[in-house]
Formats: C-alpha cells, sequence, structure tokens
C-alpha cells in the first residue's frame, strides 16, 4: 500500500501544454488499467477527470489526457487555462477493492 | 445526478469513537462499491476502506485495520464507518465515494474529523 509517486509541483504558462507523471509498480499501476485522475481546487472535493488510463468523463474537456507505459501513468493538459490551476491526484486500482494515491501535483498556471 | 452526503464528524480526543455516516442517491446504490478516502489538513488522499456490493467484502489500509469498521445498508441507500480508538493522526476530511470499475468516479463534500485533546 505504498502510496504512487507524482512530482509535488508543475507549471505552465496559459495556452501550453503540461504533463504530469505518476508511477507505481508491477502491482497497481503496472497491473491493472485502472488509473485515474481526479482535480481539486482548494476547499473543494475531487473531480475526476480520467478514468481507466485515458477515457474522459462526459463533460471533461478533450485538452485533459491521459496515457500509460508500464508503471507509470501520465495525464497531461494542453492549452492550458486558468481554471485548471488545481491539485491533481493520480489513483491506480490495486487489487481486491483496495485503491492507491498519488501524493498530488500542484500545477500552477502562470 | 449521484449525490453522496457525509455526515457525523466533529471532534473526539484520543481513544474516542465517531461513527460517520454518508447518504447516497441518484444511483442504484446496491450495484456500487462504496469507499472512504480521507485527507489530512494541507495533504494528500488516502484511501481508508472499501465495501463490495453485499457487504461482505471489506478492504482496509493497513493503518486502520482493527479499529475502523466500514459498513453499509442497501435497503437505506447509506454506508458508514465506524471509527474506534481514534488518534491524531486520523484528523482529516473524510470523503464517501462512489466506484465505477476499477476505481471512484463520485465523491461527496467531506465531513471533518479532529481528533485533539
Amino acid at each position: 500500500q505504498s502510496a504512487l509517486t507524482q512530482p509535488p509541483s508543475a507549471s505552465g504558462s496559459a495556452g501550453q501544454s503540461v504533463t504530469i507523471s505518476c508511477t507505481g509498480t508491477s502491482s497497481d499501476v503496472g497491473a491493472f488499467n485502472y488509473v485515474f485522475w481526479y482535480q481539486q481546487h482548494p476547499g473543494k472535493a475531487p473531480k475526476l477527470i480520467i478514468y481507466e488510463v485515458s477515457e474522459r468523463p462526459s463533460g471533461v474537456p478533450a485538452r485533459f489526457s491521459g496515457s500509460k507505459s508500464d508503471s507509470t501513468a501520465f495525464l497531461t493538459v494542453s492549452g492550458l487555462q486558468f481554471e485548471d490551476d488545481a491539485d491533481y491526484y493520480c489513483a491506480s486500482y490495486a487489487g481486491a477493492g483496495d485503491l492507491v494515491f498519488g501524493g498530488g501535483t500542484r500545477l500552477t498556471v502562470l | 445526478d449521484v449525490q453522496l452526503v457525509e455526515s457525523g464528524g466533529g471532534l473526539v480526543q484520543p481513544g474516542g469513537s465517531l461513527r460517520l455516516s454518508c447518504a447516497a442517491s441518484g444511483f442504484n446504490f446496491r450495484e456500487h462499491y462504496i469507499s472512504w478516502v480521507r485527507q489530512a489538513p494541507g495533504k494528500g488522499l488516502e484511501w481508508v476502506a472499501t465495501i463490495r456490493l453485499e457487504g461482505y467484502d471489506l478492504c482496509y489500509v493497513d493503518s486502520v485495520k482493527g479499529r475502523f469498521t466500514i459498513s453499509r445498508d442497501n435497503a437505506k441507500n447509506s454506508a458508514y464507518l465506524q471509527m474506534n480508538s481514534l488518534r491524531v493522526e486520523d484528523t482529516a476530511v473524510y470523503y464517501c465515494a462512489k466506484w465505477r470499475i476499477g476505481g471512484i468516479e463520485y465523491w461527496g463534500q467531506g465531513t471533518p474529523v479532529t481528533v485533539s485533546s
């Protein structure tokens, strides 16, 4: 039940792209295509923005995309907008109802 | 619309107990796993526990095993988290969350728990 590894911070100018990594192990990210990404604004509940590695829920802008390579997942935000300034968390299924989260990445839009 | 409304949080002394409740609506409750996830002040998200469909399969993070119990009442569309032997490090906002296949899809707004003397 070790946390997934995310960079603590990331930044980009409005209109640019930024990619956040999420590194796990062969028991979680590497074992399942069940990587989820959440956006959290201060004082608010998390919101799902990517599920099953690369799928976007209805209503989530197409500028959010996800991918995975071996035990590392990636969230890319293209065409950064100021409202994307938030914390981002990855999560992976780890078997038998267990979940593991990343430590979170603070994305700053300059 | 999916709604998850938590209640039962508050201030409790170390060693004390609290029971959190989660009232669900807007989906077929009995067909979805439910989890509790917590977030300590200024910290990240930590999965706490998951209960499967009929309530017989339970999973917990190691740090709460033997102290917390997750349960559900499908007839009442509700889930619960009984927290005993609370520690200062259990202080957090506790979120109730609904699963889709493989992970959490929807979150409640959270209920704060403070463990302090």
